[in-house]
């Protein structure tokens, strides 16, 4: 079965440092979403992004985050200062049509830690 | 606010038992529910999607959708160990998003 897959699966960072987390949405996917989950907490939507443009974004999704599809294939998600409190999994997901009653596939997440 | 609630558990069900998991949602005009699946550490897995009141059925799991009442379930029947996990409700929120509730930890006891 495809998969969106994640790279890398950890990732460990002092404060204020960038970081560029990696996504491979299904290639036959249209739509692209970025969650995340802190330890212990709900999963919260970050992003949501569609020809080359962003859907949609939530309140956390603050000018320290940005989203690209540099080519045909990768998805990233680049926290430009990091803080403590971005320490947590982040998941990327993808979906063909976008539309609300649509499956989401996630990848298997990656783990970040601020330091 | 869009709010979805589930019961943060643990639920404790012995093997082959009935588990049962509820979710409630504030915001009526959501069209779609989702039950994933999340193992610790782990990313989210979907098990069912229900669209329309009633029940849905598919092989030990059961979806229970009641509209009126703002309500989702989520039964499984014949639980097994390896059922052991965090169960999420997910609802559409109209737009390009899901709302996620903080999950019900479910043990299953051998």
């Amino acid at each position: 079965e495809p998969e969106v897959t994640q790279t890398p699966s950890h990732q460990v960072t002092q404060m204020g440092q960038e970081v560029i987390l990696r996504c491979v949405p299904i290639s036959n996917h249209l739509y692209f979403y970025w969650y995340r989950q802190i330890l212990g907490q709900k999963v919260e939507f970050l992003v949501s992004f569609y020809n080359n443009e962003i859907s949609e974004k939530s309140e956390i999704f603050d000018d320290q985050f940005s989203v690209e599809r540099p080519d045909g294939s990768n998805f990233t998600l680049k926290i430009r200062s990091t803080k403590l409190e971005d320490s947590a999994m982040y998941f990327c997901a993808s979906s063909w049509r976008g539309r609300a009653n649509e499956k989401l596939f996630f990848g298997s997440g990656t783990q970040l830690s601020v330091l | 606010q869009k709010e979805v609630e589930q019961n943060s558990g643990p639920l404790s069900v012995p093997e082959g038992a009935i588990a049962s998991l509820n979710c409630t949602y504030s915001d009526r005009g959501s069209q779609s529910f989702f039950w994933y699946r999340q193992y610790s550490g782990k990313s989210p897995e979907l098990i069912m999607s229900i669209y329309s009141n009633g029940d849905k059925e598919d092989g030990r799991f059961t979806a229970q959708l009641n509209k009126a009442s703002q309500y989702v379930s989520l039964l499984i029947r014949d639980s097994q160990p390896s059922d052991s996990a965090t169960y999420l409700c997910a609802v559409d929120s109209g737009t390009y998003k899901y709302i996620f509730g903080t999950g019900t930890r479910l043990k299953v006891l051998a």
